[in-house]
């Protein structure tokens, strides 16, 4: 069955690192994936989304990598402040409109 | 930008009783809406598809008659439990695709429900 999953539950960095969150999938149909932060309490946020026909998307602070081959996509936070504690979760597009949601990772940001 | 409110963010309740949760679009029309849940540190799991004026579409081992949906209106979707009991305790999320398609899904702020 589809499955989307993380390497990482848990991300721990420093203000101003660079952060790198990780996201397996197993479709290789699909062909729409979203980024979300959430924070404690409070539903999810939408970050940054790639569709399939791109390998690489840049946000504002954020990229989203996507690797076909070995059906992986990350997040990249660029000078991680202590604002993007939260938990991240990767969806991937399934059938006509509904999200499949990864395991989630959780970024901890330390001054 | 469009918004989707979500209330009570937060109920308690003593088991066997229900309850009800409501989903609002604000400024745009739904002709469908998501309902997720969420257990404590983990992620979200469809629980089904709220589509106005028709059934819902459960996802597969969600029950149906302890978790009715209702989407009456095409800004308003509820979801009720039903006989709630400890175990149904959980985070609960819907969401609303802002131009009919999932690429713009917007959430709400979620509701913890905490059954006795």
């Amino acid at each position: 069955g589809e499955s989307v999953g993380l390497h990482l539950p848990t991300l721990s960095v420093q203000e101003g690192d660079n952060s790198i969150i990780n996201c397996a999938y197993s479709n290789s149909a699909s062909d729409y994936f979203i980024w979300y932060k959430q924070e404690s309490g409070k539903g999810p946020q939408f970050i940054i989304d790639i569709r399939s026909n791109m390998d690489k998307r840049q946000g504002q602070r954020v990229t989203v990598l996507l690797n076909k081959t070995v059906k992986h996509l990350s997040l990249q936070i660029a000078a991680t402040q202590p604002g993007d504690s939260a938990v991240y979760f990767c969806a991937e597009k399934s059938g006509y409109n509904k999200l499949i949601f990864g395991a989630g990772t959780r970024l901890a940001v330390h001054p | 930008g469009a918004v989707v409110s979500q209330h009570p963010s937060r109920v308690i309740c003593k088991s066997g009783t229900s309850v009800k949760i409501e989903c609002r679009s604000l400024d745009f029309q739904a002709t469908t809406m998501f309902w997720y849940r969420q257990f404590p540190k983990k992620s979200l799991m469809l629980m089904a598809t709220s589509n106005e004026g028709s059934k819902a579409t459960y996802e597969q081992g969600v029950e149906k008659d302890k978790f009715l949906i209702n989407h009456a209106s095409l800004t308003l979707s509820t979801l009720t439990v039903t006989s709630a009991h400890p175990e149904d305790s959980s985070f609960y999320i819907c969401s609303a695709p802002g131009t009919g398609a999932i690429e713009k899904l917007f959430f709400g702020s979620g509701t913890q429900l905490s059954v006795l």
